[in-house]
């Protein structure tokens, strides 16, 4: 596997079920990210992981839950979920230096 | 805050058209400005970028200039083909944000024969 993975690419669930997003990155970084990317509005940052620690949450409902078990792993665990909530969500890495990030294909997810 | 505004789409041109995808940002410090390019299907891929005012970006006959006084950054190609079609997005990074971006809307290319 190369850059970075994201599993699953699609997902449909109900509002009462708990699922987990996953992300890993095969670049050596250090900082991961999750993005949400609805129809007609710009990309959301949802998360910030710097060095495995959470450096930003952009007032994101509880019902999303981010964990970062190592700096290549990624998990966006959900649970009570809304139909609002679905969209394409979207990965990243980066060298917490650097400027460029790294994307996955992302995990099209749809809320019943 | 932050912000970057595209203009609306769909783009839609014939093969070897001009493109251009105005794009302008909003900023407190002096951002490093970029494109991203979406294939359909995938994720975000980083199309070019311009750190400083008067650079210019380029890759894959696209290009595009960081103009500091009409804070633009003016997505330009000559000859579009149809594996152009995607939806390109414009971004800064703000200084003191560490690697936070902060998008457009996105604007979708669609190129015909």
């Amino acid at each position: 596997e190369t850059g970075v993975t994201q599993t699953p690419r699609h997902l449909v669930m109900g509002m009462t079920n708990k699922k987990s997003l996953k992300c890993e990155q095969h670049l050596g970084h250090n900082a991961m990210y999750w993005y949400k990317q609805s129809a007609k509005k710009p990309l959301e940052l949802m998360f910030v992981y710097s060095l495995e620690e959470r450096v930003e949450n952009n007032s994101v409902p509880s019902r999303f839950s981010p964990e970062c078990p190592n700096s290549s792993h990624l998990f966006l665990h959900l649970h009570t979920l809304q139909p609002e909530d679905s969209a394409l969500y979207l990965c990243a890495s980066s060298q917490v230096t650097v400027n460029e990030q790294f994307f996955g294909p992302g995990t099209r997810l749809t809320v019943l | 805050g932050d912000s970057v505004t595209q203009m609306e789409g769909p783009v839609t041109l014939s093969e070897e058209a001009f493109l251009t995808i105005n794009c302008t940002y909003t900023a407190t410090g002096y951002p490093s400005l970029f494109w991203y390019v979406q294939y359909p299907g995938e994720g975000l891929q980083l199309l070019l970028k311009a750190t400083k005012a008067d650079d210019k970006g380029s890759n894959k006959g696209f290009e595009a200039t960081y103009r500091k006084e009409t804070t633009s950054f003016h997505l330009e190609k000559g000859s579009v083909q149809v594996s152009d079609s995607a939806v390109y997005f414009c971004a800064l990074r703000d200084t003191g944000t560490a690697s936070k971006l902060t998008f457009g809307t996105g604007t979708r290319l669609q190129v015909t024969l």
